[in-house]
């Protein structure tokens, strides 16, 4: 199994509807990301969180919301999805204990917004 | 963070060292330099960071200029498997631990 787990891995979904994409992990990190990345762009900070009671807006916050249930669990929001939403999202953990500061990604979710 | 400068893209004969360039004249004393790499699509994965000495692990090298201001990632004997976009980042040890990347390199390894 996957150290980090993205569900679902391709989802078409309406402007307008609420969608919500699943972030699991079980490499025991504290910290979990979302990232969302454009075509021939890099990836982009969405939300990020330290700890179950932490959350943190990124970079491109706006028309995005979190929820993180769980250390194991970060879930991705949008609320009412819009066409320019549409892009790969990918989660990623960081564990700050370890001496090497990396971090883990997903497989990524590939959203389209129609 | 301090900022960080690559050429868009490069190719690289199967089997020669790909050398992938990295400007970050911006970076200060405590940022250290990583590189990832992102395969099609897929989740970015990690290669390799450092400081200030040259570091190499089974994937590749890292050499960091001695004024830190550039860096170079090589690849020593490329396959086609290679073939990716390489992200160069230099990043705080303080604050909010987030990775930022820039569009990065795109390795196009040649059969």
């Amino acid at each position: 199994d996957a150290d980090v787990t993205q569900t679902p891995r391709n989802r078409i979904t309406k402007t307008g509807k609420r969608i919500m994409l699943e972030c699991s992990q079980t490499k025991g990190h504290d910290r979990m990301y979302w990232y969302r990345q454009d075509p021939g762009l890099g990836l982009r900070l969405i939300y990020y969180s330290f700890d179950v009671k932490d959350i943190n807006k990124g970079e491109i916050s706006d028309g995005y919301s979190v929820s993180r249930q769980a250390q194991a669990k970060f879930s991705l929001s949008l609320e009412s999805a819009i066409p320019n939403q549409t892009a790969l999202y990918f989660c990623a953990t960081s564990d700050p204990g370890t001496e090497v500061w990396g971090y883990t990604f997903g497989s990524g979710t590939r959203l389209t917004v129609v | 963070d301090a900022k960080t400068t690559q050429p868009p893209s490069m190719d690289c004969a199967e089997g020669r060292a790909a050398n992938l360039p990295c400007n970050h004249s911006t970076i200060s004393g405590n940022e250290y330099v990583y590189w990832y790499r992102q395969i099609h699509s897929q989740g970015p994965q990690y290669i390799i960071h450092g400081l200030k000495n040259n570091e190499t692990n089974e994937m590749a090298s890292l050499i960091i200029t001695e004024d830190r201001k550039s860096s170079t990632l090589i690849l020593p004997h490329a396959t086609l498997r290679d073939t990716a976009v390489y992200y160069c980042i230099v990043r705080d040890q303080t604050g909010a631990n987030n990775l930022f990347f820039g569009t990065g390199t795109r390795l196009t390894v040649i059969p």
